[in-house]
């Protein structure tokens, strides 16, 4: 099992450009996350998909627009980048959303 | 005040010491409990549930008090592979929203 994967490792965008960052999992988990970590700081929530269908803001939601594709993939669509949005971004994935998450390995964002 | 908070550290210790962190959180509602750790510029991974009766894996002990509202983790004999950083994560799962405290930073050294 790979687990969660996350594509691309490593992303750097001019202002103003948009990119989509991809999530898929194996584990035929109903719930998926995305979250950014700024250095030296903890998780924040972007958003996250309780299940398959349904999206729904976290603590910091603006700037960015998520897709849950199906039930193995969860994407987020950052549509004007911004210099605040340099940033590693992590999706996770979970049974529900009572349980334990599992981590991908981050993209890594920088936008100039 | 965060919804979640932890000491940041740095938790500097000896090899061979025990050493404990507490998170606290405000939301009474919250039902699950979770540690993680984190090494530097890597994803986090979990490293045991919190249950109300407390809980042992190996040399981490997890234990849970509701009424002050509080999470602990105890690591005894640390060795230096523990050096990370270790993350709460509290879940109110009426509300379906997961919040992850900032983590604190242990180093063992030799």
């Amino acid at each position: 099992n790979a687990g969660v994967t996350q594509t691309p490792k490593f992303q750097v965008l001019k202002t103003g450009q948009s990119m989509t960052l991809q999530c898929a999992q194996d584990m035929n988990h109903n719930s998926m996350y995305w979250y950014r970590q700024d250095p030296g700081m903890g998780l924040r929530l972007i958003y996250y998909s309780a299940s398959e269908g349904t999206t729904d803001k976290g603590e910091v939601p603006n700037g960015y627009n998520v897709s849950r594709l199906n039930k193995r993939e969860f994407s987020l669509r950052l549509e004007s980048a911004a210099p605040s949005q340099t940033s590693v971004y992590f999706c996770a994935s979970g049974r529900d959303f009572k349980t334990e998450q599992y981590f991908g390995p981050g993209t890594r964002l920088t936008v100039t | 005040r965060k919804e979640v908070e932890q000491d940041p550290g740095p938790f500097n210790v000896p090899e061979g010491a025990t050493v404990a962190f507490n998170c606290t959180y405000s939301n009474s509602a919250s039902q699950s409990f979770f540690w993680y750790r984190q090494d530097c510029r890597k994803e986090p991974k979990l490293l045991m549930s919190v249950y109300s009766s407390g809980n042992e894996d190996g040399r981490f002990t997890a234990q849970l008090n509701r009424a002050s509202q509080y999470i602990s983790l105890l690591i005894r004999d640390s060795k230096l592979s523990d050096s990370a950083t270790y993350l709460c994560v509290v879940i109110n799962t009426n509300a379906g929203k997961s919040t992850f405290g900032d983590g604190t930073t242990l180093t063992v050294k030799p």
